[in-house]
């Protein structure tokens, strides 16, 4: 059973270019979360799909959107990017919402030059 | 949700049992303490969580003090693949929001 898997593992952007991030689920899961962070900081909450909506965000800039697709994976866009939004994003689902309980991916480290 | 405070950095031998604290004082009553770790170049690993009794599952233990406004994650025999930084978050009884995390305790553990 493969756990959530991201992609790509690492991205090099220059600033004011868009970059999109893909998540595949945990199989059996239907929430998506979407995390980021930054280098020697826990992981920030962006913010969480299920059913195909956002149900849920943090306090995160309109640069920041996503997307739940019917077989539950998701995607993260970032527009206009900044220095600062280098960082690690990290993926996680959970079933039904899963209260406390998540199942992160590795990440993909994204660089902004 | 309630905030937590760890200790930045603590260092444990290797066989040793590791007792991380976490303070959470303003925990409310429906509010559950959850301990995940983030082992270098990986996502937070979700390792146990608890309301008011200890648990116990083949990662670790949860103490929970009767007032509930500190708790202790045990690693009863800890090794080198251990290390790694541990957090504490509080969640509400609602769940479904975002986790909050803050920077945890960074576990060493010497060989």
């Amino acid at each position: 059973d493969a756990g959530v898997t991201q992609s790509p593992t690492h991205l090099i952007k220059t600033r004011g270019q868009q970059v999109t991030l893909r998540c595949s689920p945990k199989s059996g899961h239907d929430t998506v979360s979407w995390y980021q962070q930054a280098l020697g900081q826990g992981p920030q909450f962006i913010f969480q799909y299920y059913e195909e909506e956002e149900r849920q965000r943090g306090n995160f800039p309109d640069r920041f959107s996503g997307h739940q697709f019917p077989n539950y994976s998701s995607e993260l866009n970032v527009n206009a990017l900044l220095l600062g939004d280098s960082a690690l994003y990290l993926c996680a689902s959970s079933w039904d919402r899963g209260h406390g309980k998540l199942f992160f991916g590795s990440g993909t480290q994204l660089s902004v030059l | 949700d309630a905030k937590t405070t760890q200790p930045p950095s603590m260092d444990c031998a290797e066989g040793r049992a590791a007792n991380l604290p976490c303070n959470h004082s303003t925990i409310s009553g429906n509010e559950y303490v959850y301990w995940y770790r983030q082992i270098h170049s990986q996502g937070p690993q979700y390792i146990i969580h608890g309301l008011k009794n200890n648990e116990t599952n083949e990662m670790a233990s949860l103490i929970i003090t009767e007032d509930r406004k500190s708790s202790t994650l045990i690693l009863p025999h800890a090794t080198l693949r251990d290390t790694a930084v541990y957090y504490c978050i509080v969640i509400g009884g609602g769940g479904a929001d975002g986790l909050t995390f803050g920077k945890g305790t960074h576990l060493i553990i010497q060989p």
